[in-house]
């Protein structure tokens, strides 16, 4: 049974930090990994997509990486804000997506 | 615009009410599911469904059901709640027909059973 982990749980920075949020996963056999953002008693914003061929993808500040051997994935996010104060969650694909528990994010001004 | 709606966004009831959680999306997309989420805790896949007339349970076992009589339209009913039916109940959508598989979520719908 697939199990993903996510470390920290919780982070504190102040603004303007580089900060990288980790994900691993025991089974290597995945079709895709989805990085989300989550805002207190809302849903999840997709923010990253990478197929399980893909090493890594790049939107705006952020940056995804994947290594399927080792079973890792990290979120990269470059001079953070305020406004990136989230919980961020990991999920792998197979057939359904596995989610992790999330990483709490808060930027200090 | 393209987008995924839940309804209502808040619901406060008592036991033994039935009650229908609403989703829909106007995405196109042909994949569809349910999750559910504690506070604090992972969110849980309770049922999916592959397009019309199909539907999956998932890996938590949940007393709700569903139904997927149109493409765009994913309601999900408690016949009678309990207060162990209180969490938060989160709406996806993905389309696999261009391989993506992407996931989208609607804003959740958070009930409170008294």
């Amino acid at each position: 049974k697939q199990e993903v982990t996510q470390i920290p749980a919780a982070l504190s920075v102040p603004e303007g930090e580089n900060l990288v949020l980790n994900c691993s996963f025991t089974d290597s056999a995945i079709y895709n990994l989805q990085w989300f953002r989550q805002d207190p008693g809302k849903g999840l914003t997709s923010l990253l997509l990478i197929q399980s061929s893909q090493r890594e993808q790049t939107s705006g500040r952020l940056n995804a990486s994947l290594d399927k051997s080792s079973g890792r994935s990290t979120l990269y996010i470059a001079a953070s804000q305020p406004g990136d104060s989230a919980t961020y969650l990991c999920a792998v694909a197979l057939y359904q997506l596995t989610f992790g528990k999330g990483t709490k994010l808060s930027v200090i001004p | 615009e393209a987008d995924i709606y839940q309804t209502p966004r808040y619901l406060v009831i008592g036991t033994g009410k039935k009650i229908t959680l609403e989703c829909s999306q106007t995405m196109g997309h042909d994949k569809m599911y349910w999750y559910q989420q504690d506070p604090g805790m992972e969110l849980h896949l309770i049922h999916y469904s592959y397009g019309v007339n199909s539907t999956e349970k998932g890996d938590l076992s949940s007393e709700s059901t569903v139904s997927r009589i149109r493409t765009e339209h994913f309601p999900l009913t408690l016949e009678s709640a309990r207060p162990s039916h209180t969490s938060q109940y989160l709406c996806a959508s993905s389309e696999t027909r261009t391989g993506s598989d992407e996931q989208f979520f609607g804003p959740g719908t958070r009930l409170t059973v008294l």
